[in-house]
């Protein structure tokens, strides 16, 4: 089974500030990551899809880079609306799984 | 566009049943896996498994075979989860979750729609 480890596992940030987040892969996937948004009593919401496809509606502020076993996710410029928590998935191979989520507030 | 509707909050006992419901519209139901989607109170995303509205078939992870069935009424393009045998770490929210490609006019377009969520409750 494929485990994505994702860091950090929370982290504080203030608008404006340029945010990376990482997503390790345990064995090669390719391209076959995806990363969401996910807000209190909220389901997910996809940001990038395949690695570095920005989802239709998604802010440009957001990207997405990697391949293989390490991927990146970037928000250029922090807007206070970018609060909550984002989740990697893999459905390179099942069974699919999903990073720990990373915690994001705003200072 | 796409939506997956989820029945209600469930409240069980410990060793009972639970079937949740995922209303699909929208989209070709039987066109595109279906998965389930689990989370527990301040934790992470855990992947339950897949169906194939089509074929019926399904896949399972590890941790819920046995325990876990997934259906589907293509009649009302409504698929269900049932877990049985419910333990007090079963407690979560549940999700249904379809993603896929289609096309209009020529251009390929992904998809990625999740349920609104069904939190299952399970206390003596």
């Amino acid at each position: 089974d494929i485990q994505l480890t994702q860091s950090p596992s929370s982290l504080s940030a203030s608008v404006g500030d340029r945010v990376t987040i990482t997503c390790r892969a345990s064995q090669t996937i390719n391209t076959y990551l995806n990363w969401y948004q996910q807000k209190a009593g909220k389901p997910p919401k996809l940001l990038i899809y395949a690695a570095s496809n920005l989802q239709s509606g998604v802010p440009s502020r957001f990207s997405g880079s990697g391949s293989g076993t390490d991927f990146t996710l970037t928000i250029s410029s922090l807007q206070p609306e970018d609060f909550g928590t984002y989740h990697c998935r893999q459905s390179y191979s099942l069974p699919y799984s999903f990073g720990q989520g990373t915690k994001l507030d705003i200072k | 566009q796409v939506q997956l509707e989820q029945s209600g909050a469930e409240v069980k006992k410990p060793g009972a049943s639970v079937k949740v419901s995922c209303k699909a519209s929208g989209y070709s139901f039987t066109s595109y896996d279906l998965n389930w989607v689990r989370q527990a109170p301040g934790q992470g995303l855990e992947w339950m498994g897949w169906m194939n509205p089509y074929s019926g078939n399904t896949g399972y992870a590890e941790q819920f075979q046995g325990r876990v069935t997934f259906t589907s009424d293509n009649a009302i393009t409504t698929a269900y989860m049932e877990l049985n045998n419910l333990r007090s770490d079963d407690t979560a929210m549940y999700y249904c979750a379809v993603r896929g490609w289609y096309m209009v006019r020529g251009v390929n377009y992904y998809f990625d729609n999740w349920g609104q969520g069904t939190l299952v409750t399970v206390s003596a």
